[in-house]
C-alpha cells in the first residue's frame, strides 16, 4: 500500500532531551513537510523540503532540525532548544510544492 | 486580519440538515484552496480542492469567491459520520506555502 508512515505514534521524553520523529513515504513524492498542531489551533509549518538534499525553514523552525538524505525519508529532530515541544506532529508529502498535500498519521509528543 | 480565518463553530446540526462553512483569506494573490477533514486525534485528510468554477462531490459542494476572498463548503443531507473538524487551507502563489485555518468542529446529532 502506498502512503506516509510516521513513528512512533506516541512519544514521551524528559525535558532537555533531543528526540527524532520518523516520516517515510512510498508515494514517490518530491516534496515533504513537517507541521505541528496544538489544541484548537491550525497547523503550523516547521520545515519543508522540495527535493532531496534541500530543505527550507517554515514559520516556526526554531528549536527543530531536519535532514533529507533520501527521497522517501524526512526525519524531524526536536531539540532541547524548543521551548514548548509538546504537540501533535504531522508529516505530509506532495508530488511537488504546488500539488495537494497528504498527511501521515502523526506523532503525539509529550515532554515531561 | 489573520491570514486564514474560519467560522469559529462549533456547529451542532441534526441528521439530514444542510450546513455551510466559510473561510476567509487575506492574501489576494492566493492561488489554491482546499478543504480538509480531521477526525479527533487523527491526521487531516483532503476532502476537496476548490476550483474557481466551484465543484461538487456527492453531498459536498465547494465554492470560491475571489472578489470577497473567501471559500465555502456546503454539506447537504448531513450524516452522523460527517462529524469532524473541517480545516480550510490556502496556498500562497509566490512561495507555495499552505496556510491552514484553525478549523470548525461539526457535530451531527441523531
Amino acid at each position: 500500500d502506498g502512503g506516509i508512515t510516521q513513528s512512533p505514534k506516541y512519544l514521551f521524553r524528559k525535558e532537555g532531551q533531543n528526540v527524532t520523529l520518523s516520516c517515510e513515504q512510498n508515494l514517490n513524492h518530491d516534496a515533504m513537510y513537517w507541521y505541528r498542531q496544538d489544541p484548537g489551533q491550525g497547523l503550523r509549518l516547521i520545515y519543508y523540503s522540495q527535493i532531496v538534499n534541500d530543505f527550507q525553514k517554515g514559520d516556526i523552525a526554531e528549536g527543530y532540525s531536519v535532514s533529507r538524505e533520501k527521497k522517501e525519508s524526512f526525519p524531524l529532530t526536536v531539540t532541547s532548544a524548543q521551548k514548548n515541544p509538546t504537540a501533535f506532529y504531522l508529516c505530509a508529502s506532495s508530488l511537488g510544492l504546488a500539488d495537494e498535500q497528504f498527511f501521515g498519521p502523526g506523532t503525539r509528543l509529550t515532554v515531561l | 486580519r489573520k491570514e486564514v480565518e474560519q467560522d469559529p463553530g462549533p456547529f451542532n446540526v441534526p441528521e439530514g440538515a444542510t450546513v455551510a462553512f466559510n473561510c476567509t483569506y487575506s492574501n489576494s494573490a492566493s492561488q489554491s484552496f482546499f478543504w480538509y477533514r480531521q477526525d479527533c486525534r487523527k491526521e487531516p485528510k483532503l476532502l476537496m480542492s476548490v476550483y474557481s468554477s466551484g465543484n461538487e462531490d456527492g453531498r459536498f459542494t465547494a465554492q470560491l469567491n475571489r472578489a470577497s476572498q473567501y471559500i465555502s463548503l456546503l454539506i447537504r443531507d448531513s450524516k452522523l459520520s460527517d462529524s469532524a473538524t473541517y480545516l480550510c487551507a490556502v496556498r500562497d502563489g509566490s512561495n507555495y506555502k499552505l496556510t491552514f485555518g484553525k478549523g470548525t468542529l461539526l457535530t451531527v446529532n441523531p
